[in-house]
């Protein structure tokens, strides 16, 4: 248990509206992401950051965006929620061994 | 293009039936070699880290090794309890700052008593 937290952890909601998914870290690491993964595509990084305020697109950005005002704290947002967003939804912090250490995930319906 | 093959894509053992899960990479240079647990409904679970070529890592009935090509996760003697996807993933060189990883599918092992 690296001390990550994924709120909420399920969440149903409708095409068109606003999600926003929060990673929370206990530990202060700098490095945090955000995977989605889906049957027959694995883990595919939707954004990650390397500091308060840095953040960079991973291969799957589209319709997603990301802040991080806190260390503690990586926000994901779909900004207009739709059906192919349906998917379980992973954090992630980095360690300076470049390990990774996921949350428990957040599956998000999008009807 | 840097990619990650994992195979067989299922196993399904006998308790007690030792076998080995395949992850084959393609890089320009390796970093890092990372093994990952995964049960249903949760996240991975970090396993094991390997760097180079040669170098093994055992955590109670599993054993990776990783060669130029490719790393094996060994399992000796499974118990129902090692039933789980075993996930690979790859960091290259020219990842630099990034840190990103290129993720295999996984590997779904189910183990029978």
């Amino acid at each position: 248990d690296a001390g990550i937290t994924q709120s909420p952890r399920h969440k149903v909601t409708e095409t068109g509206t606003p999600v926003t998914l929060r990673c929370h870290q206990t530990e202060n690491h700098r490095y945090m992401y955000w995977y989605r993964q889906d049957p027959g595509h694995g883990l595919r990084l939707i954004h990650y950051s390397y500091g308060v305020k840095d953040t960079d697109k991973g291969e799957v950005s589209d319709g997603y965006s990301v802040s991080r005002s806190k260390t503690e704290d990586f926000l994901l947002t779909l900004e207009s929620a739709t059906s192919s967003q349906t998917s379980v939804y992973f954090c992630a912090i980095g360690l300076a061994d470049h390990t990774q250490y996921f949350g428990p995930g957040t599956r998000l319906t999008v009807l | 293009e840097d990619q990650v093959t994992q195979s067989p894509e299922a196993l399904r053992l006998q308790e007690g039936e030792s076998s080995s899960l395949n992850c084959s990479y393609t890089v320009s240079g390796l970093r890092g070699l990372f093994w990952y647990r995964q049960d249903p409904g949760k996240g991975p679970e970090f396993l094991f880290t390997l760097y180079s070529a040669g170098e093994e890592k055992e955590k109670e009935r599993l054993k990776a090794t990783l060669t130029k090509k490719e790393s094996f996760l060994h399992i000796t003697a499974p118990k129902p309890e090692d039933s789980a996807t075993y996930l690979c993933a790859v960091q290259d060189i020219a990842a630099g700052n990034n840190r990103k990883l290129i993720w295999g599918l996984g590997t779904s092992l189910a183990v029978n008593p």
